[in-house]
């Protein structure tokens, strides 16, 4: 059973660029959510989507956009790329429902540099 | 604003038991407490979730008392290996998780 996989492992961009960062769910998983990490800090919330559509969003600028597929894949993409938004990007899956019990699982990450 | 609060950093030898600690003074009736452990450069691992009194898994234990304003990660005989970033969270189901700084546990040889 294949966890939470992101693509790609690492990104090398410049100011002004836009990039796009792709992640397919755990098997079983409606939701993904996106979260940023800047080094030595703990993950912030970008944004969620479910059925194709953003339900819930963090403090982040319009330059931050995604996308739900109908198999739940996700991606993550980010206009106008500023140096500060050099950092690791996380997705996570989880079953929706909102049960109490239910658990985001991380993917492995992308490492996005912005020079 | 993280709704935790947990020890910066700790220190402990190989082979011992190592109790992280974390408050959640706020903590709604709803709330689940869960941890996970991130290691550098790699996405958070889910450790253990629990609402009351104890968990165990084959990974850590979880002590939550009656008024759930806190809980304390155990990890039984640490190794090498469990040098980790270590979170503690408190939510239900798909709400956005907020993270705090952590815990970073050295694990000394």
């Amino acid at each position: 059973d294949a966890g939470v996989t992101q693509s790609p492992t690492h990104l090398i961009k410049t100011r002004g660029q836009q990039v796009t960062l792709r992640c397919s769910p755990k098997s079983g998983h409606d939701t993904v959510s996106w979260y940023q990490q800047a080094l030595g800090q703990g993950p912030q919330f970008i944004f969620q989507y479910y059925e194709e559509e953003e339900r819930q969003r963090g403090n982040f600028p319009d330059r931050f956009s995604g996308h739900q597929f109908p198999n739940y894949s996700s991606e993550l993409n980010v206009n106008a790329l500023l140096l500060g938004d050099s950092a690791l990007y996380l997705c996570a899956s989880s079953p929706f429902g909102d049960r109490s019990t239910d658990t985001q699982y991380f993917g492995p990450g992308t490492r996005l540099t912005v020079l | 604003l993280a709704k935790t609060t947990q020890p910066i950093s700790m220190d402990s030898y190989e082979g011992q038991e190592v109790n992280i600690t974390c408050s959640h003074n706020n903590i709604a009736t709803n709330d689940y407490i869960t941890w996970y452990q991130q290691f550098p450069s790699q996405g958070p691992r889910f450790i253990i979730q629990g609402y009351k009194t104890k968990v165990t898994n084959e990974v850590a234990s979880l002590f939550i008392p009656a008024d759930r304003k806190s809980s304390t990660l155990s990890l039984p005989r640490v190794s090498l290996s469990d040098t980790a970033v270590y979170y503690c969270l408190v939510g239900m189901g798909n709400t956005p998780l907020v993270f705090g700084k952590g815990t970073r546990l050295s694990v000394i040889a």
